[in-house]
């Protein structure tokens, strides 16, 4: 299993302004990965943290808006930028719990609204 | 890239009924199939999951059925309980690659 710690929790943000989201995990991990939960919605994958080189970022989603960090095999971090109210979701950063296992461990999620 | 689909996107069943819950995908290399139960305001927990190796899963009142020439895979939940209340995402991914691809959920309502 793994213990993952997300912080901020919640957040109310301005449109324009940016929010970096910390993601701490108890165990050295090879890949980080950080999905987007809009209200109702399903999860969506926004791209994997791999330390030491950049991240993989999916289809519709950009480092530009989305910067990540991955300093070490325990820490990620996500920025969202020049937001807007459409990034209104919350945003989960998850590790797997094993190798091969395949099995997804979640953060508690960071809530964040923008006005 | 994958493609995963879920129906249907709300339940209700009486407690004490069963309820199913289905999905497919689109890419015949993916292998692992996973659901996740996601409490309101939790984060999403995985409930039971099943390699393309093996047709059926069972873990109490929970079970998972694969076919993989149809590319489908189905949750069993038995003798509903109201704690059962909560939305199912099935999910898919191929072997080698730890990213998933998740349904679009289906919000389960159990009625005492």
């Amino acid at each position: 299993s793994a213990v993952i710690s997300q912080k901020p929790s919640r957040d109310i943000c301005q449109r324009g302004t940016s929010l970096t989201i910390q993601c701490q995990v108890d165990s050295q991990v090879t890949m980080m990965f950080w999905y987007r939960q809009q209200p109702g919605q399903s999860l969506t994958l926004i791209a994997t943290a791999n330390q030491g080189s950049e991240a993989t970022y999916e289809s519709g989603f950009v480092i530009d808006k989305f910067p990540i960090s991955r300093p070490n095999l325990t820490f990620s971090t996500l920025t969202v930028s020049n937001m807007s109210p459409e990034d209104s979701s919350i945003y989960l950063c998850s590790v797997v719990g094993g190798v091969g296992t395949g099995e997804l461990f979640f953060g508690e999620g960071s809530r964040l609204t923008v006005l | 890239g994958e493609n995963v689909e879920q129906h249907p996107s709300t339940l209700s069943v009486q407690e004490g009924d069963s309820a199913v819950i289905k999905c497919t995908y689109s890419d015949s290399a993916s292998n692992y199939f996973p659901w996740y139960k996601q409490e309101l305001g939790k984060r999403p927990q995985l409930i039971i999951d099943i390699r393309s190796n093996v047709g059926e899963k069972k873990d109490q009142r929970i079970a998972v059925t694969l076919n993989k020439t149809a590319k489908h895979f189905s949750l069993h939940i038995t003798e509903t309980q109201p704690e059962d209340s909560a939305v199912y995402f099935c999910a898919a991914s191929a072997s080698g690659n730890e990213k998933l691809t998740f349904g679009t959920g289906t919000r389960l309502t159990i009625i005492p």
